[in-house]
């Protein structure tokens, strides 16, 4: 079945540094992926829609230049924290839908997730 | 009010129980998500529904459109179906759009 992968699973950084996140689509090309942080506890919140070709959508709250985010190509979304201060110490998935032609079935496939820690 | 409900937000159970996850929500949709995420963080899609009923294994979801209302049930439970389930709404037409999600359902299942 479809696949999305996410690299890497988990992270350390010091305070003040970037840190990029990749989420791939393995076996079929996702026009869109989407972003979401998850603190502990808490549900997942949608960050971002990633457009291939385009400038992503951010939801309201998220800080478009703080969470860089390139989707550069239909199998491609990276989101770059950049200058990470603890409070962005969280868990970031990403998601793609499969489009297959004009055959959106709109099913949704999650990348593993990324665990944050900035010191 | 959360656009998406879920309850009950624990759920602990003997194995073998019948298990029911209801979910509850306040705008039209064009499909409601049911998701697993493992304790290691990992997000499974378990159904995508817009109408009537999905059978998987020993997994049941069911949809009302009209009461908006879906419910995610489990039968013959075991140990291994400990995760957080997660009810999510889409809008929107078919293309990739984005999901609301509810709060999420911790389900323990003892031996």
């Amino acid at each position: 079945g479809a696949v999305v992968s996410q690299h890497p699973s988990w992270v350390i950084c010091k305070s003040g540094t970037s840190v990029k996140i990749e989420c791939r689509s393995l076996d079929f090309q996702a026009t869109t992926m989407f972003w979401y942080r998850q603190f502990p506890k808490q549900s997942l919140m949608l960050m971002a829609t990633s457009n291939e070709g385009s400038k992503a959508t951010y939801e309201q709250g998220v800080e478009k230049d703080k969470f860089l985010i390139n989707h550069a190509s239909l199998t491609l979304s990276t989101l770059t924290v950049t200058s990470a201060h603890p409070e962005d110490s969280s868990f970031y998935i990403c998601s793609a839908s499969w489009a297959s032609g004009r055959a959106n079935t709109g099913e949704l496939f999650f990348g593993e997730g990324s665990r944050l820690t900035v010191l | 009010k959360n656009e998406v409900e879920q309850s009950p937000q624990n759920l602990t159970a003997q194995e073998g129980e019948f298990i029911t996850i209801n979910c509850s929500y306040s705008v039209g949709i064009s499909a409601l998500h049911w998701l697993q995420q493992h304790p290691g963080g990992g997000i499974v899609s378990l159904f995508m529904l817009s109408s009537g009923k999905k059978k998987h294994g020993r997994l049941i979801a069911t949809i009302n459109i009209q009461e908006k209302h879906s419910s995610l049930h489990i039968t013959a439970s075991h140990p291994r179906d400990s995760a957080v389930y997660i009810c999510a709404s889409s809008r929107g037409g078919k293309g990739a759009q984005k999901l609301v999600f509810g709060q999420g359902t911790r389900l323990t299942i003892n031996p």
